[in-house]
Formats: structure tokens, C-alpha cells, sequence
């Protein structure tokens, strides 16, 4: 089974600019999360997804927005970039419990 | 609030040696859940277990062990034996009542595991 696809790996933007991340999830997991990790801050929960509803949501400003597909797969924007968003941008899909991460994509913002 | 603690930022062992990484979590919640991941240089997290509050049973996995203490809100992670390939940051985590698609993370834990 095909493990949780993030693309693209890695970004480069301005700030200002607008950026767009993937994730596909494991086949039959209907949940994605989508997690920011920096130095700083460490990990931290941006939101969820489940059956294209968005179920939980992090500390974050609204510039971040996220949707869901009806195949489950699960898009996040990030508008205006500032380079505080610099970052490793993780999604995980779940059953259950469980989360499976995907190998996330590093946005640097210059 | 729900939080979790990992006070050791950085440990360095030499191969051969145990080493344990210490997990603190608060919670209100009376049932959660207890993570431990993996996160090696390449970034992507790598499950290694996970624990409810109802099932405070130690567990053993090859050179892997963990100990869950509700009395003290910890959930403890021994590698016995280390190998240069446990060098990761080790992330412990919570996830509680019906937040289900969210983890709370600790800061992490640098293992360096020098030969």
C-alpha cells in the first residue's frame, strides 16, 4: 500500500506570494491533517479534514485554509507569505487513531 | 490544557549504552492517547507506538521499551543497546477525547548515538 504522498518536496517563494501544497493520503483513510513544524515552534496542528469537512482547527490565521476532495485527497494554502511561514509542512492521514505522516515539504520564503 | 514535555532537548550516548527520553503530558481528559514518533534527518515521522489512558501496561519491542505511568503523567521511552541508527529526534505526543486528527507534540528529543 502507497504510504501518504506530499508534493511538492520542497519550495521556494516571496513574501507576498500565495502557495498551494499536496497530500494524498492512504488509500481508504479519510481523515488528513496538516501539521507546521519550524525550530521555534516545534510541531503544531493547523487543521483536519474528514469527508471534505473541516473538523478541528489550529491557532493559526486565516491566511492558512485548507480543503478536502471527494477522494480524500487534501490541498493547504498559505496567502500573503510571510517569512515567519517559512517551514516543513506535514499531512498525515489516519484511521482511526493512528497518523501516518508523509515526508512533508519544506517552504522557504525569501 | 493539554500539553506535553519532553525536557530533554539533546542527549548524546555512545553506542552500546541505554538511554531513556523522558515524556511528561497533561491532561483534563479521562481517556487520550500517548504517541512516541520518530522523525530521522530525511523528515518524515515514523510511528513507533501508541498508548491509551485505560492500558497502563509496559511494552517491550525488540530493543524498544516503554513505560506508561498515569500516577506520575509520564510515558517514558527506553532504547536499550543503543545503535548509531536510533540517531533521530524522538517526538512524544497526546491526542484526547474527541480531537481525534489532532496531535499535541512535545519539542522533541535529539538522540545522537555516536559509535
Amino acid at each position: 500500500k502507497a504510504g501518504v504522498t506530499q508534493t511538492p518536496r520542497y519550495l521556494i517563494k516571496t513574501r507576498g506570494q500565495q502557495v498551494t501544497l499536496s497530500c494524498s493520503p492512504i488509500s481508504g483513510h479519510r481523515s488528513v491533517s496538516w501539521y507546521q513544524q519550524t525550530p521555534g515552534q516545534g510541531l503544531q496542528f493547523l487543521f483536519e479534514y474528514f469527508s471534505e469537512t473541516q473538523r478541528n482547527k489550529g491557532n493559526f490565521p486565516g491566511r492558512f485554509s485548507g480543503r478536502q476532495f471527494s477522494n480524500s485527497r487534501s490541498e493547504m494554502n498559505v496567502s500573503t507569505l510571510e517569512l515567519g511561514d517559512s517551514a516543513l509542512y506535514l499531512c498525515a492521514s489516519s484511521l482511526g487513531r493512528r497518523q501516518y505522516f508523509g515526508a512533508g515539504t519544506r517552504l522557504s520564503v525569501l | 490544557a493539554q500539553k506535553v514535555t519532553q525536557a530533554q532537548t539533546e542527549i548524546s550516548v555512545v553506542e552500546k549504552e541505554d538511554v531513556t527520553l523522558d515524556c511528561v503530558y497533561e491532561t483534563r481528559d479521562t481517556t487520550y492517547y500517548l504517541f512516541w514518533y520518530k522523525q530521522p534527518p530525511s523528515g518524515e515521522l515514523v510511528f513507533l507506538i501508541r498508548r491509551n489512558s485505560f492500558d497502563e501496561q509496559n511494552e517491550i519491542s525488540g530493543r524498544y521499551s516503554w513505560n506508561f505511568q498515569k500516577s506520575t503523567s509520564s510515558f517514558n521511552f527506553t532504547i536499550t543497546a543503543s545503535q548509531v541508527v536510533d540517531s533521530a529526534v524522538y517526538f512524544c505526543a497526546l491526542n484526547y477525547g474527541g480531537s481525534q486528527g489532532n496531535l499535541i507534540f512535545g519539542k522533541g528529543t535529539k538522540l545522537s548515538v555516536k559509535p
